[in-house]
């Protein structure tokens, strides 16, 4: 069974620009949500998406948007990128319901120069 | 405010002997709780997880235990290998689902042969 999977691993980008990631999650997941790790401040939520709509949302910047397709596949965006945004990101899935694990893709790195 | 802490940024342990990993939560509403492993340049991987209905759960080499009343939890790893050197997350949520993972800043474990 393929795990979750990012798209692209690596990419640099310039202040200022915006970038799409991407994420497939395991199938049958309908639930995927993002989160945000840096060395300072670690693991941190950013948002989740069950059936294309956007269920919980953490406490970052209206920069940072995302979004589910019918078929669960997600995406984020950050636009106007600032340095602060380097970053690994994360992608994971799990299944609906209780006591269910979340699993975690590779992750999408993300520099800002 | 953070909500999850592992207060030990780094542990060495020899190979063979056990390892243990320390988290505290603070808030109540947490009633599951989940461990992750990461490398670098990785994405975290799931270890074990306990729901707060239990006290202890085993998987193997990985046993986490669970202390309510003193919001505390911790894994132990018996016996410690090299390959188990990493950064562990613990991780809480709601065991009913639908709310984000709130992450601990990890501890960094070493395993010296």
């Amino acid at each position: 069974k393929a795990g979750v999977t990012q798209t692209p691993r690596y990419l640099i980008k310039t202040r200022g620009q915006q970038v799409t990631l991407s994420c497939s999650p395991i199938s049958g997941h309908r639930s995927v949500s993002w989160y945000q790790q840096t060395p300072g401040q670690g693991l941190q939520f950013l948002f989740e998406y069950f059936s294309e709509t956007q269920r919980n949302k953490g406490n970052f910047p209206g920069r940072f948007s995302g979004r589910q397709f019918s078929n669960s596949r997600s995406e984020m965006n950050v636009s106007t990128l600032e340095l602060g945004d380097s970053a690994l990101y994360l992608c994971a899935s799990s299944l609906e319901g209780p006591g269910n694990t979340i699993y975690f893709g590779e992750g999408s790195w993300l520099t800002v120069v | 405010d953070q909500q999850v802490k592992q207060n030990s940024p780094s542990l060495s342990v020899q190979e063979g002997r056990i390892s243990i990993l320390n988290c505290d939560y603070t808030n109540s509403m947490f009633d599951y709780f989940l461990w992750y492993k990461k490398y670098p340049a990785e994405g975290p991987t799931f270890l074990i997880s306990i729901s707060s209905i239990k006290d202890k759960n085993e998987d193997g080499r990985f046993t986490v235990f669970l202390n309510k009343s003193a919001k505390h939890l911790s894994l132990h790893i018996v016996p410690s290998q090299p390959g188990d050197s990493a950064v562990y997350f613990c991780a809480a949520s709601r065991y009913s689902g639908n709310t984000p993972l709130v992450f601990g800043k990890g501890t960094r474990l070493s395993v010296i042969a």
